[in-house]
């Protein structure tokens, strides 16, 4: 069936380190995919999103493709700061009214 | 404009009881989802809301159900509840809701059930 399959957490990593957390989908048809943010207490919060192949979501400083022959949406940012730390959702849409989304990624970033 | 708002915010009951959680979307939204959060299933989806009508349901139990409202407001209300429906209840409220298009979620309703 339909399924996310993010990287396991949690991540912690240094200030100003790379970030990338892996994200597969299996999914019918022809899906959206989408980065989601929670931070403590907090709902979810769209961070980014592409809707066909080869297409790149990118917002701050945050950055994701679409590859379709992969199967994949990997979340990637070149500097993170302390204030990124957060649990991480890939999600997507295929035309049932409805998001699925992986299990999270907790990240730490420690100054 | 004023985001997605989810009352209450925290509540307790004990099980048996029934709840009803409430949610006003973006205004102009029209789309309204919900989903259960926790920490074992992680975000499963429960339903979704068009004008006042429902278009997909997630696999959970009947004691769980919701409406929408013409305002385009939703309401969502489990009864006998069970220990295992503690959980955030987070709301999601879009312009169409058709795949392609962003979801806004709120704060979420933190539900405990002693």
């Amino acid at each position: 069936g339909d399924s996310v399959t993010q990287m396991e957490g949690p991540v912690t990593l240094s200030e100003e380190a790379f970030l990338t957390i892996n994200c597969t989908y299996t999914a019918t048809g022809y899906p959206s995919l989408f980065w989601y943010v929670q931070y403590p207490g907090e709902g979810l919060q769209l961070l980014l999103k592409a809707t066909k192949a080869d297409d790149k979501g990118s917002n701050k400083g945050f950055e994701a493709t679409y590859r379709k022959e992969t199967t994949s949406f990997h979340l990637e940012k070149g500097s993170v700061q302390v204030s990124d730390s957060a649990v991480y959702f890939c999600a997507f849409g295929a035309g049932s009214y409805q998001l699925t989304f992986g299990k999270g990624t907790k990240l730490s970033v420690i100054p | 404009k004023a985001g997605v708002t989810q009352t209450p915010r925290y509540l307790i009951k004990t099980r048996g009881q029934q709840v009803t959680l409430s949610c006003s979307p973006i205004s102009g939204h029209r789309s309204v989802s919900w989903y259960q959060q926790t920490p074992g299933q992680g975000l499963q989806f429960l339903f979704e809301y068009f004008s006042e009508t429902q278009r997909n349901k997630g696999n959970f139990p009947g004691r769980f159900s919701g409406r929408q409202f013409s305002n385009s407001r939703s309401e969502m209300n489990v009864s006998t509840l069970e220990l295992g429906d503690s959980a955030l209840y987070l709301c999601a409220s879009s312009t169409t809701g058709g795949s392609s298009y962003e979801q806004y979620f709120g704060p979420g309703t933190r539900l405990t059930v002693t």
